[in-house]
């Protein structure tokens, strides 16, 4: 079945880091790619998205790649935030009509001043 | 974007009662989805209601466990019935707008 693998958390930066996150997955079809963030004390909220190859989904200076050759959605930002702490969750969704996101087990992000 | 809320935010439960979860969102919306995000693990979705009918349920969850109710378009309720130390999660309501979910703060249960 569909499934996302994230990157094993909980990371650790200083400000102004760059950031990588993995995420890979493995689907069916041509699924739309997502990334959610979840700061603390508040709901998910949707980072930004893929919904083919090759696009380029970005918010709030984070970026991540559709690559369906390696099948991964990689996110990353160039200078990080203490604000940046939060959890981020890696998803898809197979695109059937069903709006169903199959998700990643979560990264926990701390950035220290 | 509409709003949506979800109480309790947390609660501690003692095993063998239940508790429903009432999730409330500011605008008419047709598809609403439950999840549940386990200790350190993804979320799940457990069902997705829809208004006048029957919750559909994933593979590994079951009405008799997990009661829903959709009386109309701007609520629903997640009842979590005969409750184990297992089922100390975070449950989590979404509904789909223009294509994007939208999920609350999340219900946080721990279950004695």
């Amino acid at each position: 079945g569909d499934s996302v693998t994230q990157m094993e958390g909980p990371v650790t930066l200083s400000e102004e880091a760059f950031l990588t996150i993995n995420c890979t997955y493995t689907a069916t079809g041509y699924p739309s790619l997502f990334w959610y963030v979840q700061y603390p004390g508040e709901g998910l909220q949707l980072l930004l998205k893929a919904t083919k190859a090759d696009d380029k989904g970005s918010n709030k200076g984070f970026e991540a790649t559709y690559r369906k050759e390696t099948t991964s959605f990689h996110l990353e930002k160039g200078s990080v935030q203490v604000s940046d702490s939060a959890v981020y969750f890696c998803a898809l969704n197979r695109n059937q009509g069903a709006q169903k996101l199959v998700f990643g087990q979560g990264t926990r992000l701390t950035i220290n001043p | 974007s509409a709003v949506i809320s979800q109480k309790p935010s947390r609660d501690i439960c003692q095993r063998g009662t239940s508790l429903t979860i009432q999730c409330q969102v500011d605008s008419q919306v047709t598809m609403m989805f439950w999840y549940r995000q386990q200790p350190g693990q993804s979320l799940t979705l457990i069902a997705t209601a829809n208004q006048g009918s029957e919750a559909t349920y994933e593979s590994g969850f079951v009405i008799d466990k997990f009661p829903i109710s959709r009386p109309n378009l701007t609520f629903s309720t997640l009842t979590v019935s005969n409750m184990s130390p297992e089922d100390s999660s975070i449950y989590l309501c979404s509904f789909l707008s223009t294509g994007e979910l939208f999920f609350g703060e999340g219900s946080r249960l721990t279950v004695l």
